[in-house]
């Protein structure tokens, strides 16, 4: 059972700070992962995706991979309110093109 | 906008009735998955079609099926349905190739009640 784990939160940031965001995986074989955040009452829409260990930055949002720790993480840096939402986490396997989401952590940017 | 389509976009179905849900796939994409998102939860797989083949299936009883169309628009369908299939439906399309997971882009979402 392939298991993808992540605090529920909420998270709590004030406005301008950074936000981090954690997700940890089972599945050693696991080769794509996958940041979503959704809005309440939305479908998830894609943030970031990363393959490689190390870091992947686009714009205000950085991924980081260590896949030696089975850990993948998002940071948001200078938080607005309007990044509140639910982020979820999505690793796919090798040889899989079904990915397996975590529950997500609930993000509260308080201005 | 990720050119996913659903429809209907909410239903409100009865205990035992049946539910045809659809999905217009991206453009350029050939492979559909199937979610089911409970409120508080995270997607939990249904199952994939790719080129008009189911390719894996979660866990999820036989009364789920579904299919997809040579334009790789998709249907699940529901049969006797119970009061715990409440829930965000959500399609998303991917284009799959060997050796590699694709992203996944979902679309809006169908949301089923079921009293």
């Amino acid at each position: 059972q392939k298991e993808v784990e992540q605090n529920s939160g909420p998270l709590s940031v004030p406005e301008g700070a950074i936000a981090s965001l954690n997700c940890t995986y089972s599945d050693r074989v696991s080769q794509s992962f996958f940041w979503y955040r959704q809005y309440s009452g939305k479908s998830p829409e894609l943030i970031m995706s990363i393959y490689s260990n190390g870091d992947k930055e686009d714009g205000r949002f950085t991924a980081q991979l260590n896949k030696a720790s089975q850990y993948v993480s998002l940071l948001i840096r200078d938080s607005q309110p309007s990044d509140s939402a639910t982020y979820l986490c999505a690793v796919g396997s090798g040889g899989s093109y079904i990915p397996t989401f975590g529950r997500g952590t609930s993000l509260i940017v308080h201005p | 906008e990720t050119g996913v389509t659903q429809s209907p976009t909410h239903l409100i179905k009865t205990r035992g009735q049946q539910v045809t849900l659809r999905c217009s796939s991206q453009s350029g994409h050939n492979t559909v998955s199937w979610y089911q998102q409970a409120l508080g939860q995270g997607p939990q797989f249904i199952f994939q079609y790719y080129r008009e083949e189911e390719n894996g299936r979660g866990n999820f009883p036989p009364r789920f099926s579904g299919l997809q169309f040579p334009n790789y628009s998709s249907e699940l369908n529901v049969n006797a349905l119970e009061l715990d299939d409440s829930a965000l439906y959500l399609c998303a399309s991917s284009r799959a190739v060997t050796g590699a997971q694709e992203t996944q882009y979902f679309g809006p979402g169908t949301r089923l009640l079921v009293l």
